[in-house]
């Protein structure tokens, strides 16, 4: 499995733009990227997944690095609802596992 | 709405009791996931059913642990002689198909024991 590096935590503040990180160097050729977040006291909620092209969908950007090895999710203006813990996750389309597995992700805070 | 619905929301039990954790998914998913969320940690995969059933357990930490979906849509995890070590968030997830497809989580079960 491929292991994934994400800041502890960072901060933004409500309206701005914010980049988060992800180092995934040992990523395999059929991995997808997803991202998913959690907010307080509930239950992961998936963002935006991709291969190699940059995504786009209503909660967020996802951009790939050309040789895959690092992402970065995009908020493209941050709300107080976007505080939250995002985790970044390869996964493996078409391998025997289909379990996700957590990191410690990245806690955001937003500042109003 | 017609999101992954957990149930109790929250739980309390002594060491020593049994206990019953109910998912129901969302309706038609094909596959199931529970996981076990510590204090300050990620999700850990427990269990995957695909349908009625359970392609893969190798994330349960004990024999005490047991998991069923014998209809293929409401899954129960059962906690036999729990143990304060037991005590986390149990989240359960539904999906299209086990590969790939984004994963709908509940809000989960707090289970506490005393």
């Amino acid at each position: 499995d491929a292991k994934t590096t994400q800041p502890n935590s960072m901060e933004s503040n409500e309206e701005e733009p914010v980049h988060l990180p992800c180092n995934h160097s040992t990523i395999s050729g059929t991995d997808y990227i997803h991202w998913y977040r959690q907010l307080p006291s509930q239950g992961p909620e998936y963002v935006i997944h991709g291969l190699t092209s940059n995504v786009n969908n209503r909660m967020a950007s996802l951009a790939i690095a050309e040789d895959r090895k690092s992402s970065t999710l995009i908020l493209h203006r941050a709300t107080l609802r976007d505080a939250a813990v995002y985790y970044c996750i390869p996964t493996n389309y078409g391998g025997s596992q289909g379990n996700l597995i957590f990191g410690k992700g990245t806690k955001l805070s937003v500042k109003p | 709405g017609a999101g992954v619905s957990q149930s109790p929301r929250y739980k309390v039990a002594k060491r020593g009791q049994d206990v019953a954790l109910r998912c129901d998914p969302i309706s038609g998913h094909v596959s199931l996931f529970w996981y076990q969320q510590a204090l300050g940690q990620g999700p850990e995969f427990l269990t995957y059913f695909q349908n009625e059933a359970q392609l893969d357990k190798s994330g349960l930490p004990s024999d005490r642990f047991f998991a069923e979906r014998p209809e293929g849509s409401v899954s129960t995890l059962k906690i036999q002689r729990t143990q304060q070590e037991d005590s986390a968030v149990y989240l359960c997830a539904s999906s299209w198909d086990r590969v790939g497809q984004p994963q709908h989580f509940g809000d989960g079960t707090r289970l506490s024991i005393l």
